[in-house]
């Protein structure tokens, strides 16, 4: 697709169930990342794939969270036993190229719409 | 790590006047400084970036400044428009491109 796309765009779930979040980054892209957004504030990272590889799971909350990148393309965001404190936007980017040496800039990221999740 | 603060959390402008978002980061390393603007119910969108060797960039109505010595980088909104309402976010990454975010401002241009 032209962009990256997330499924569901809205999940409302009873706390305690298991969800589970779906990203379609932007076609060859090789950088995925997935950020947390709670309401009237900036998104924080959560986990960054290279290609298949988790290289960063260090803003995951807690071991309920849990993502992966089996064939480094679509990737999915699992909350085992939601809270109330999960609910948020979760976003997910990509970005086309991998890291370039340090001090040679960045990459460009591009975000999805996010996925709403309520938890009641 | 790195910390980004932004300022002012809101603000308010005439259609037509400028508008203008300040940032400031710690993280020396920190070399990529994208703005994105997010409207409700949507992701942010990327609206302008700079790289760290690079002092100022333009792209029609807006432009971007940065000061790596005082760690601090500026969005410039000219001339604006009621459909530049929207919330604002500032954010710094290194090179691989983890990004941290300021807290976002809220722009509403009024006719």
């Amino acid at each position: 697709g032209a962009g990256v796309s997330q499924s569901p765009r809205y999940k409302v779930a009873k706390r305690g169930q298991d969800v589970a979040l779906r990203c379609d980054p932007i076609s060859g892209h090789v950088s995925l990342f997935w950020y947390q957004q709670a309401l009237g504030q900036g998104p924080e990272f959560l986990t960054y794939f290279q290609n298949e590889a988790q290289l960063d799971k260090s803003g995951l909350p807690s071991d309920r969270f849990f993502a992966e990148r089996p064939e480094g393309s679509v990737s999915t965001l699992k909350i085992q036993r939601t809270q109330q404190e999960d609910s948020a936007v979760y976003l997910c980017a990509s970005s086309p190229v991998p890291p370039k040496h340090r001090g040679a800039g960045g990459n460009t990221i591009y975000f999805g719409e996010g996925s709403w999740l309520t938890v009641v | 790590g790195e910390n980004v603060e932004q300022h002012p959390s809101t603000l308010s402008v005439q259609e037509g006047d400028s508008a203008v978002i300040k940032c400031t980061y710690s993280d020396s390393a920190s070399n990529y400084f994208p703005w994105y603007k997010q409207e409700l119910g949507k992701g942010p969108q990327l609206i302008i970036d700079i790289r760290s060797n690079v002092g100022e960039k333009k792209d029609q109505r807006i432009a971007v400044t940065l000061n790596k010595t005082a760690k601090h980088f500026s969005l410039h909104i000219t001339e604006t428009q009621p459909e530049d309402s929207a919330v604002y976010f500032c954010a710094a990454s290194d090179s691989w491109g983890k990004l941290q975010f300021g807290a976002g401002t809220q722009v509403v241009v009024t006719p």
